[in-house]
C-alpha cells in the first residue's frame, strides 16, 4: 500500500464548477499537508499549506484535513480554464522529507 | 512565496557525457534540498535528500555514483548526472525547504534532460 493515495484522474469539469480533489494516507505521523499545482513541463507550485486538522481558505481554494480519517481535500470554487493542471497532494511528518501523491489531472472546459 | 531557481531549464547532451544541474534558493537559506525525477504523466520520484555540509541521502534504487549531489552552501545544491545514457532522459526537479518558515518546500522550475 502506498503511503499516499491519490486518484490520477483525469477529472473534467465545466467552467464555474466546484472541484473536489482528495487524498488518503496511511501514516498517522504526518502533520503537515500541502497541495501543489503543476502545469505541464513546469515545477510544482505551492498552493496551500496546512498543519494538523482543520480548514484553510485562500481565495477560491479551500484545503481540508481530517486526521481521524486520514483524508485531505482541496476544493476549487468557480473553476476556470486556467485551473487546468495536475494537482499534487503532499505531506510530511516532523522531518522535511515530503511524500507526494500521484497527482490528479484536472481539465476545466470553457 | 519563496523563489527557487533551477538551471538549466533544458539540456541536450551526448551519451557518455556528464551534466550538472544547479538549484538555488534565492531568498532564504535551505539546509535541506531534495532532488526528484519525474517521468511523463507520473508523479515526483524522490531521488535523494541533499543536506548542506554533509553527504546526500539516496533513496533505494538510486545510484549515488551516477547521480552526484553536492550541497556546498546554504543556497546551492547541484546534481551531476555522470556518464549519461538515453534512459537518464527525464525531468529533474529540485525543492528547497524553508526551515525559517514552517518548513514548506518550494520547487525549482525543473530541468528537462535529453540524452542522445
Amino acid at each position: 500500500q502506498k503511503e499516499v493515495e491519490q486518484d490520477p484522474g483525469p477529472l473534467s469539469v465545466p467552467e464555474g464548477a466546484i472541484v473536489s480533489l482528495n487524498c488518503t494516507y496511511s501514516n498517522s505521523a504526518f502533520q503537515y499537508f500541502m497541495w501543489y499545482r503543476q502545469y505541464s513541463r513546469k515545477g510544482p507550485e505551492l498552493l496551500m499549506y496546512t498543519y494538523s486538522s482543520g480548514n484553510k481558505e485562500d481565495g477560491r481554494f479551500t484545503a481540508q484535513v481530517d486526521k481521524s480519517s486520514k483524508y485531505i481535500s482541496l476544493f476549487i470554487r468557480d473553476s476556470q480554464p486556467s485551473d487546468s493542471a495536475t494537482y499534487l497532494c503532499a505531506m510530511r511528518s516532523r522531518g522535511f522529507k515530503t511524500i507526494f501523491g500521484a497527482g490528479t489531472r484536472l481539465f476545466v472546459k470553457a | 512565496g519563496a523563489v527557487v531557481s533551477q538551471h538549466p531549464s533544458w539540456v541536450i547532451c551526448k551519451s557518455g557525457t556528464s551534466v550538472k544541474i544547479e538549484c538555488r534558493s534565492l531568498d532564504f537559506q535551505a539546509t535541506t534540498m531534495f532532488w526528484y525525477r519525474q517521468f511523463p504523466k507520473q508523479s515526483l520520484m524522490l531521488m535523494a535528500t541533499s543536506n548542506e555540509g554533509s553527504k546526500a541521502t539516496y533513496e533505494q534504487g538510486v545510484e549515488k555514483d551516477k547521480f552526484l549531489i553536492n550541497h556546498a552552501s546554504l543556497t546551492l545544491s547541484t546534481l551531476t548526472v555522470t556518464s549519461a545514457h538515453p534512459e537518464d532522459s527525464s525531468f529533474y526537479i529540485c525543492s528547497a525547504v524553508n526551515v525559517e518558515g514552517v518548513g514548506e518546500a518550494f520547487f525549482g522550475q525543473g530541468t528537462r534532460l535529453t540524452v542522445v
